[in-house]
């Protein structure tokens, strides 16, 4: 019945390993996120999905990809991992365009860490 | 660019009391958000808040918008141990591109 789901829970790896976060939802949205939460719990938007259209990519570095292979799925892939790249990711979901007030729906989270 | 502040960042109360967490936006959004999240846990949404003057409660919070004044404020009821959490305002002109606060975080204490 989860709403927003991603995994894994916990990612640890290596500096320089590849890694992928993969996130669905079934709440019907048709936009799906990336969000970034450091260690000081600060939030900060990196890419906004509209079916499947990347709408926003917050100057993310371009080791990381994020890809929607239909409006329910959002995954997410980074490459070189480096340290700075240690916090947690929420990925979520919501109504999109303008005009839409509906609130994000957020999965768990994946707490990253490397190492 | 949009930049969201909220103060208190730290909040210890007793419990029985009331407090206010204020949110500050600076330029025009046509949205609120309030959320709360617990200790390693996600973000769920408490409040929607879209008009100047809409105010709308849940149990022993409050929260209202100012749209003049770019304010939005979390009031508090007779605190209780369950309302420690961290709480986050968010704003923006679409969902697209939301600016979170750097969020409150609340201990209530017996």
């Amino acid at each position: 019945d989860t709403a927003v789901s991603q995994t894994p829970k916990y990612l640890v790896t290596q500096m320089g390993n590849d890694k992928s976060i993969k996130c669905e939802q079934n709440l019907g949205h048709d936009t799906m996120y990336w969000y970034k939460q450091d260690s000081k719990k600060f939030l900060k938007i990196m890419f906004s999905y509209n079916n499947k259209e990347l709408i926003i990519n917050e100057t993310v570095p371009n080791r990381f990809s994020p890809k929607s292979p239909d409006k329910a799925h959002l995954n997410l892939h980074i490459n070189s991992l480096e340290l700075g790249d240690s916090a947690v990711y929420f990925c979520a979901s919501s109504h999109g365009g303008q005009g839409v007030n509906s609130p994000l729906h957020f999965g768990n989270g994946t707490r990253l860490t490397v190492t | 660019e949009l930049k969201v502040e909220q103060n208190p960042l730290f909040l210890s109360m007793q419990e029985g009391k009331n407090y206010t967490i204020y949110c500050n936006y600076s330029t025009t959004s046509d949205r609120l958000y309030w959320y709360r999240q617990d200790p390693g846990k996600s973000l769920e949404s408490l409040f929607v808040l879209l008009s100047n003057g809409a105010v709308k409660q849940e149990g022993r919070l409050m929260a209202s918008l100012d749209t003049k004044a770019r304010l939005s404020t979390l009031h508090i009821t007779a605190a209780v141990h369950d309302l420690s959490a961290t709480y986050f305002c968010a704003s923006g002109r679409s969902n697209y591109k939301l600016t979170f606060g750097k969020g409150t975080l609340l201990t209530v204490n017996p």
